[in-house]
């Protein structure tokens, strides 16, 4: 597609629950990072991946999350045991190279609304 | 460690008037700055900003950095209530990745008709 798509775009988990978030980057882009935004904040790093290696994941909170990539392209954001804190704008985002620098645009999805009840 | 600061954090406007928003930062092996506009969905992108001195212009919207004084100017004339959102700025720098963008927390403009 022309760009980053992201699904769900809403989510209401019960508390306990594990969801599974899904990200497909624009197409030929190297770079794909996931944001965590809650209401009134800006976006938090969680992890990024150079292709299928995940290079970063110093912002995931917990252990409860885990992001994957592993052909390089699709990218899943799971967390497990869901807790009402978890509730946030899940922001995927990917751009065509690796070295983030001059002419090398960052390209947001819409974000998975996550709601935990 | 490494932080973006956005100021004010919320504004409100009538049609016509000129803003200016702030961002300020301090990064580790800083590359580049960029600023976004967010409406109710995902960050839409404004401008990538790399050298001290040089404006980036479109249309109504400006920006400048200035890395020697570690901060950066988002200009809105003659706003609309179309302007109105959250924009955010962000910096890139290698802290503990090739590619984490830091983002401030935003400032809320909202343009009055």
């Amino acid at each position: 597609g022309a760009g980053v798509s992201q699904s769900p775009r809403y989510k209401v988990a019960k508390r306990g629950q594990d969801v599974a978030l899904r990200c497909d980057p624009i197409s030929g882009h190297v770079s794909l990072f996931w944001y965590q935004q809650a209401l009134g904040q800006g976006p938090e790093f969680l992890t990024y991946f150079q292709n299928e290696a995940q290079l970063d994941k110093s912002g995931l909170p917990s252990d409860r999350f885990f992001a994957e990539r592993p052909e390089g392209s699709v990218s899943t954001l799971k967390i497990q045991r869901t807790q009402q804190e978890d509730s946030a704008v899940y922001l995927c985002a990917s751009s065509l190279r690796a070295n983030q620098g001059s002419g090398n645009t960052i390209y947001f999805g819409e974000g998975s609304w996550l709601t935990v009840v | 460690e490494d932080k973006v600061v956005q100021s004010p954090l919320s504004l409100v406007v009538h049609e016509g008037d000129t803003v200016t928003l702030n961002c300020s930062y301090e990064v580790t092996n800083f590359r580049s700055l960029l600023w976004y506009k967010q409406e109710k969905k995902a960050p839409t992108f404004l401008f990538m900003l790399t050298s001290s001195g040089i404006e980036k212009k479109s249309g109504r919207l400006s920006s400048i950095l200035d890395k020697k004084e570690l901060f950066s100017i988002l200009n809105i004339t003659a706003t609309q209530t179309g302007d109105s959102a959250v924009y955010l700025c962000a910096v890139v720098g290698y802290g503990g990745s090739q590619g984490n963008l830091i983002f401030g927390k935003g400032t809320k403009l909202s343009v009055k008709p």
